[in-house]
């Protein structure tokens, strides 16, 4: 089952605005991740964070995670046309070692 | 490195055909993870190998699917027979995990298979 969700399904900018993206997670985690996809194509890993941290940043992309709440947020800087794609959350480390739970992703389009 | 190859890219296939997916993970990698993308569904496991021995198979929808690992650098997913529900996009991703670490999957370009 799926045990990622991500918040909105669909968010629609202009570039140069931030978009923030949100996740909910049902496992228990040790690390939680975020993939973008592109259309037609395969998710390709941007950034990790792990249980014991609570924020990190990669050039433009901001996470944060609360562990007690459950919850991830990807934020995105900046934003330009070329990050139009789906991001989706990822749940690692729960009961299966190894598997990863991911969400139905969050559809991002941006504006030029 | 060329990343994790599948074949085909497209198949289409009438109702009651054998479906083999295949895909060859990146070399060193040891997991290695077959999902099913659709619209209704989002993205879903359907069995992962860790040095080429199924670990979770739980996802696999039903008999009709069948994966196999018979090395460490190629997996088949077969459907047999094939049903239109199965029509969907389906991943090949690859990791190296570690005994505790983090599992960072590289994902292969999907086979996106119609069934009529």
């Amino acid at each position: 089952s799926q045990q990622g969700e991500e918040d909105p399904q669909a968010l629609s900018i202009q570039e140069g605005e931030n978009a923030t993206m949100n996740c909910s997670y049902k496992t228990s985690i040790n690390n939680l991740q975020w993939y973008r996809q592109n259309s037609g194509r395969g998710l390709v890993h941007l950034i990790l964070i792990r249980s014991n941290e609570r924020e990190k940043h990669s050039g433009r992309l901001r996470v944060t995670l609360d562990t007690s709440k459950k919850s991830s947020s990807l934020l995105i800087t900046a934003s330009r046309a070329a990050d139009t794609a789906s991001y989706f959350c990822a749940a690692g480390g729960g009961s299966t070692l190894g598997r990863l739970y991911f969400g139905r992703g969050t559809q991002l389009t941006v504006w030029p | 490195d060329a990343g994790v190859i599948q074949s085909p890219r497209h198949e289409v296939t009438e109702m009651g055909q054998e479906v083999t997916l295949r895909c060859k993970p990146i070399s060193g990698h040891n997991s290695l993870f077959w999902y099913r993308q659709t619209m209704m569904r989002g993205l879903e496991l359907l069995i992962y190998f860790n040095n080429n021995v199924p670990i979770d198979d739980s996802g696999m929808p039903e008999d009709r699917f069948s994966a196999k690992m018979p090395n460490a650098s190629f997996s088949t997913l077969k459907i047999q027979p094939s049903e239109p529900r199965d029509s969907a996009v389906y991943f090949c991703a690859s990791s190296q995990q570690g005994a505790a670490g983090a599992n960072v999957l590289t994902f292969g370009a999907g086979s996106r298979l119609t069934v009529l």
